[in-house]
């Protein structure tokens, strides 16, 4: 079975701090995306990634930079947090393919900024 | 603003009754997926449908991808307590290549 593991499941920080959130998946997948998940907005695009070293903004990234060193790892990274991002991130992976397959999540990671 | 977008959000049904909800996109679509998301889990991928006007059925669940490729239904039939959850439709744009989540969902059931 497709793995996707985020680090942290729950992370408490203070406005301004840098923030890491980390993802790998272990099927070799190409494609991989960083989610975030409000009540009544669904799941907004953040950035996602179609190969190592490669980045594509997704519908909100603002505020967000990401980094792809790894095929198998995609991180998600808030230089300066802030209290409008509170969200649950979503990481999820996909094999290879324009129209792209089906996505794979990890369990999420729940960040609360104060 | 959303691209996706997805009614009703919230939809109360009665064990054993049948129930819709719906997908529309104001660009049209190369595909489109269904996810499913218990309380307290992760999306999970259900369906994807490709073709314009494809009919798709996984036991009860009935999925639909319009004519025109810019709308979509997933349709459960006597609605069990393990339907319970909240139900994405997901579309892939032709004109960026994003993958755009409509809001959900949300069934819950009365026994």
């Amino acid at each position: 079975d497709v793995k996707v593991t985020q680090s942290s499941r729950y992370l408490v920080k203070r406005t301004g701090e840098k923030v890491f959130l980390e993802c790998v998946q272990d099927m070799d997948h190409e494609n991989m995306f960083w989610y975030r998940q409000d009540p009544g907005l669904g799941l907004r695009l953040i950035y996602f990634s179609y190969d190592v070293k490669m980045k594509e903004k997704g519908d909100i990234p603002e505020g967000y930079s990401v980094s792809r060193e790894k095929k198998e790892r995609f991180s998600l990274i808030l230089e300066s947090a802030s209290t409008n991002q509170t969200s649950m991130y979503l990481c999820a992976s996909s094999l290879w393919g324009v129209n792209t397959g089906e996505l794979f999540f990890g369990e999420g990671s729940r960040l609360t900024v104060l | 603003g959303q691209q996706v977008m997805q009614i009703p959000q919230y939809q109360h049904v009665q064990e054993g009754e049948d129930f819709t909800t719906y997908c529309n996109s104001s660009t049209t679509l190369s595909n489109i997926q269904w996810y499913k998301q218990r309380p307290g889990g992760h999306p999970v991928f259900l369906i994807q449908l490709v073709k314009s006007g494809e009919v798709k059925k996984q036991k009860r669940l009935t999925f639909q991808f319009g004519e025109a490729k810019k709308n979509s239904s997933l349709h459960i039939t006597a609605t069990q307590t393990t339907d319970v959850g909240t139900y994405f439709c997901a579309g892939f744009r032709t004109n960026d290549y994003k993958l755009s989540f409509g809001a959900g969902t949300t069934v819950t059931v009365r026994a």
